[in-house]
């Protein structure tokens, strides 16, 4: 079975910009969480998704969206991007919400804004 | 809101020995989880080892060990005949028990295993 798969692997937007990056989770899993990464710091939460609905959100201004899909992939989407924007992205599938024994990441997307 | 400290950015161990990286955290909570994490150049995180705030007994697997304080609130790994696979970003992580599998991450550790 496929691991979770992100999409793109590395990307370059300027400043202002709209960014869109894909994650598919694990098969079985409905659960579907993003982080950002700066350079250099641990991981932060972003947005947790089950079941289509936001279950969770992480201390990121209005910029930052997301939304899961019927097949419980997701997208998230960043608005009016800013140079502190510039992070790696991580995705993270889960059976659901609740299990804390499943928590599997992907590679991340890598995003540079210039 | 809970945190996660990591006090040592870097770390080195000689190939084969043992080398422990610290952690401490801060909740109000009394069930929760506890996670070591790896982040290898790939960037991607692998999980390491898992702690239930419940049990007792220190969690391991293989070579990794964990030393679980919970009224000291210290969760330290010890990774024991170190390897040169074993380099890369390590990262404690906290969850609490509700609902929601947000993890709350500490800075890292990096370490760096000499042949």
């Amino acid at each position: 079975d496929a691991g979770v798969t992100q999409s793109p692997t590395h990307l370059i937007k300027t400043r202002g910009q709209h960014v869109t990056l894909r994650c598919s989770p694990i098969s079985g899993h409905k659960s579907v969480s993003w982080y950002q990464q700066v350079l250099g710091q641990g991981p932060q939460f972003i947005f947790q998704y089950y079941e289509k609905e936001e279950r969770g959100r992480g201390n990121f201004p209005d910029r930052f969206s997301a939304r899961q899909f019927p097949n419980y992939s997701s997208e998230l989407n960043v608005n009016a991007l800013l140079l502190g924007d510039s992070a790696l992205y991580l995705c993270a599938s889960s059976l659901n919400p609740a299990d804390g024994n499943t928590i599997y990441f992907g590679e991340g997307s890598w995003l540079t804004v210039v | 809101a809970q945190t996660v400290t990591q006090s040592q950015p870097e770390m080195s161990v000689q190939e084969a020995e043992t080398v422990t990286l610290s952690c401490t955290y801060d909740t109000s909570e009394s069930d929760y989880y506890l996670f070591w994490y790896k982040q290898p150049p790939s960037r991607q995180m692998i999980l390491v080892i898992r702690q239930e705030a419940y049990k007792q007994q220190n969690a391991t697997e293989n070579r990794f060990s964990v030393n679980f304080q919970k009224a000291a609130k210290s969760f330290s790994l010890k990774i024991s005949d170190s390897q040169l696979g074993d380099a890369a970003m390590y990262f404690c992580a906290y969850r609490s028990a509700g609902y929601g599998n947000k993890l709350v991450f500490g800075a890292g550790t990096i370490l760096r295993v000499k042949s």
